[in-house]
């Protein structure tokens, strides 16, 4: 399967403790970025990172959340001290370079259910 | 502030009623217009994007049309597995900025 990977695909957490969640973006995509779907809600844009740069973390809360996409390895979405309110499905998202008549086409994962108890 | 409204929140259709789906948005700068279906307990899957008004795209049973104020989603002889939330996303051009701005989806449900 070539298409965005994100794990765990669901994930529970007590107040307080941290969510880690990981994204390995499409074959050949250097784009990555990050969505929350909170419940009964559209999807939110967080935050948009190239390989060890974060290009726009507009959506992100200013607190407990960071994000990396590093030279190696996949992307990292990060919750400290994770609350209630932060329960939602995560999902990743890819594209390739700029450029050309598909260089802005998004595809996304499967996402990461986060549910905090 | 970019919005993007999409209506029906909900519709129900009767296998091979053909039906219309819409998504009118106000932005500044359209940079391109996407499509996606999704399924319950998955993730977003890509179906179209538009760039420019008149542009139409086709697959299947489906075609996306584009104006510069809205775009239609038309489904054409329904199957009980086309159900599932359709998602309209516009992108803006601003620059570096590649963000998606979602409506919050037209729900369909096609009865056999």
């Amino acid at each position: 399967n070539a298409g965005v990977m994100q794990n765990p695909r669901h994930l529970v957490r007590r107040r307080g403790q941290e969510a880690r969640l990981r994204c390995s973006p499409m074959k050949g995509h250097s784009h990555v970025y990050w969505y929350r779907q909170l419940p009964e809600e559209g999807l939110k844009f967080m935050v948009y990172l190239q390989k060890e740069n974060i290009i726009d973390e507009s959506g992100m809360p200013k607190e407990r959340f960071s994000a990396e996409f590093p030279k190696e390895g996949p992307s990292i979405l990060r919750i400290q001290q994770v609350v209630r309110g932060d329960s939602a499905a995560y999902f990743c998202a890819s594209s390739p370079r700029t450029g050309g008549p598909t260089g802005n086409t998004i595809y996304f994962g499967e996402g990461s259910w986060l549910t905090v108890v | 502030e970019d919005q993007v409204t999409q209506s029906p929140e909900a519709l129900r259709l009767q296998e091979g009623e053909s039906s219309s789906l819409n998504c009118s948005y106000t932005v500044s700068g359209l940079r391109g217009l996407f499509w996606y279906r999704q399924d319950p307990g998955k993730g977003p899957e890509f179906l179209f994007t538009l760039y420019s008004a008149g542009e139409e795209k086709e697959k299947e049973r489906l075609k996306a049309t584009l104006t510069k104020k809205e775009s239609f989603l038309h489904i054409t002889a329904p199957k009980p597995e086309d159900s599932a939330t359709y998602l309209c996303a516009v992108q803006v051009d601003t620059g570096s900025a590649r963000q998606l701005t979602f409506g919050s989806g037209t729900q369909l449900t096609v009865l056999p």
